[in-house]
């Protein structure tokens, strides 16, 4: 069975750096994409960008390019997302998503992870 | 463009057949894929290529496109089936990149 167990809710003050986590378990981690996807309060689903854990090909949707920093270590079968200075406006949940094959499809998503950010 | 719109909002009588669409210039070239999204849940795909559904996906669920819009159709909609629904368009490296807006599915 394909799991995607991500890290636990985080509470940080603006200023602060946080990197959270996916682990991939069920299949070859390496040889699919995983991406990130925000959901801020009461909002929608935006796509973050996706990498490829094999060789660490990275990329990322305009708005979050320079924002967030996406990596994966595929000794572990985890994917990283990794901001270095919070602000409020990153209060939100975000979810790692398997992309499944070449279907341009995720067909297998984390549970998620909040991050509240707040002075 | 890469935006797809979706109508904020729908509602539909338990048992009856509900159309949740999807607009797009990128639907002209690529399918969309659909997500149901119930409250403090994860996504989760009900929909995809031309007409696929993954395993555990009831039949209830079909899909349809016609030029730039793409149609997720629930035949007899359930109460369970209350929800958010998003479209999906992935971009030319196959990458599913663009979310519309959302649809909240409300069954009466």
């Amino acid at each position: 069975e394909v799991q995607l167990v991500q890290s636990g809710a985080e509470v940080k003050k603006p200023g602060e750096s946080l990197k959270i986590s996916c682990e991939g378990s069920g299949y070859s981690f390496s040889y699919y994409w995983i991406a990130w996807v925000r959901q801020m309060p009461g909002k929608g689903l935006e796509y973050m960008g996706i990498i490829y854990p094999a060789d660490s090909d990275t990329k990322y949707s305009p708005s979050f390019q320079g924002q967030v920093t996406i990596s994966a270590d595929k000794s572990t079968n985890t994917a990283y997302l990794h901001w270095s200075t919070l602000t409020a406006s990153d209060t939100a949940i975000y979810f790692c998503a398997r992309r499944g094959g070449d279907a341009g499809i995720f067909d297998s998503w984390g549970q998620g992870t909040l991050v509240t950010v707040s002075s | 463009s890469s935006e797809l719109t979706q109508d904020p909002s729908v509602s539909v009588a338990l048992g009856q057949t509900v159309r949740i669409t999807c607009q797009g210039d990128s639907l002209r070239s690529y399918y969309a894929s659909w997500y149901q999204q119930k409250p403090g849940q994860a996504p989760l795909l009900v929909l995809y290529a031309k007409n696929k559904r993954p395993s555990g996906i009831p039949d209830r669920f079909s899909g349809s496109t016609s030029g730039n819009t793409a149609s997720l159709t629930i035949t007899g909609a359930q109460a369970e089936d209350e929800g958010d629904y998003y479209c999906n368009s992935r971009d030319s490296s196959g990458h599913p990149v663009v979310f519309g807006g959302g649809t909240k599915l409300t069954v009466l």
